[in-house]
């Protein structure tokens, strides 16, 4: 079974710098996706950024880029110039690259609690 | 993009009943939809997995008979917490996808109290 660490629970930036979030994971399979959800005070999950394993280049989405390194199994996400709305709880999540139904769900770490500083 | 959504949002509910959360998808055929349930500061627990037409999958230590999920069409799936108790009372989320490699996308959840 495949298996998602989140090991810091909280973390905090100071508004306008640069924080990472560190995430590691455990799996056999060699092709399968990887995700950054944020989870604001709102409840809604909003999808940050997605890799997928087979990709070498690191995913990058305006402020929000990836750390992936396959053969060590980590996957960290930088906040760069951080806004007070980045606050939020962050999860790293997993997914199968194999589409049978159960084996296409996200598998969550336990996430990360970022508060912003202004 | 592909908006899922869950309804209702808040439900308040007396012990002993049972209460039916939805989940629909709204512009695209979900062929597998996933039920989670979140507990403050906590991470999403997967409860089950649901296919069109066929019966849910649920995770180790989810009582079926408890939560009843059904997958009737390709843009409905409802989770029914029977004789709901004080320790039901979470927030649940359920999310969808057309499957293979698509996207995922969530609902925006709902608070379930049980009083």
């Amino acid at each position: 079974a495949q298996t998602v660490t989140q090991s810091q629970p909280e973390m905090s930036v100071q508004e306008a710098e640069t924080v990472t979030l560190s995430c590691t994971y455990d799996t056999s399979e060699s092709d399968y996706y990887l995700f950054w959800y944020k989870q604001p005070p709102s409840r809604q999950m909003i999808l940050v950024i997605r890799q997928e394993a087979y990709k070498q280049q690191n995913a990058t989405e305006n402020r929000f880029s990836v750390n992936f390194q396959k053969a060590a199994k980590s996957f960290s996400l930088k906040i760069s110039d951080s806004q007070l709305g980045d606050a939020a709880m962050y999860f790293c999540a997993y997914r199968s690259a194999r589409r049978a139904g159960a084996n296409s769900k996200l598998t969550f770490g336990k996430g990360i609690t970022l508060s912003v500083r202004p | 993009g592909a908006v899922v959504s869950q309804h209702p949002s808040w439900v308040i509910c007396k012990s002993g009943t049972s209460v039916k959360i939805e989940c629909r998808s709204l512009d695209f055929q979900a062929t597998t939809m996933f039920w989670y349930r979140q507990f403050p500061k906590q991470s999403l627990m997967l409860m089950a997995t649901s296919n069109e037409g066929s019966k849910a999958t649920y995770e180790q230590g989810v009582e079926k008979d408890k939560f009843l999920i059904n997958h009737a069409s390709l843009t409905l799936s409802t989770l029914t917490v029977t004789s709901a108790h004080p320790e039901d009372s979470s927030f649940y989320i359920c999310s969808a996808t057309r499957g293979g490699a698509d996207t995922i996308y969530f609902g925006e959840g709902s608070w379930l109290t049980v009083v």
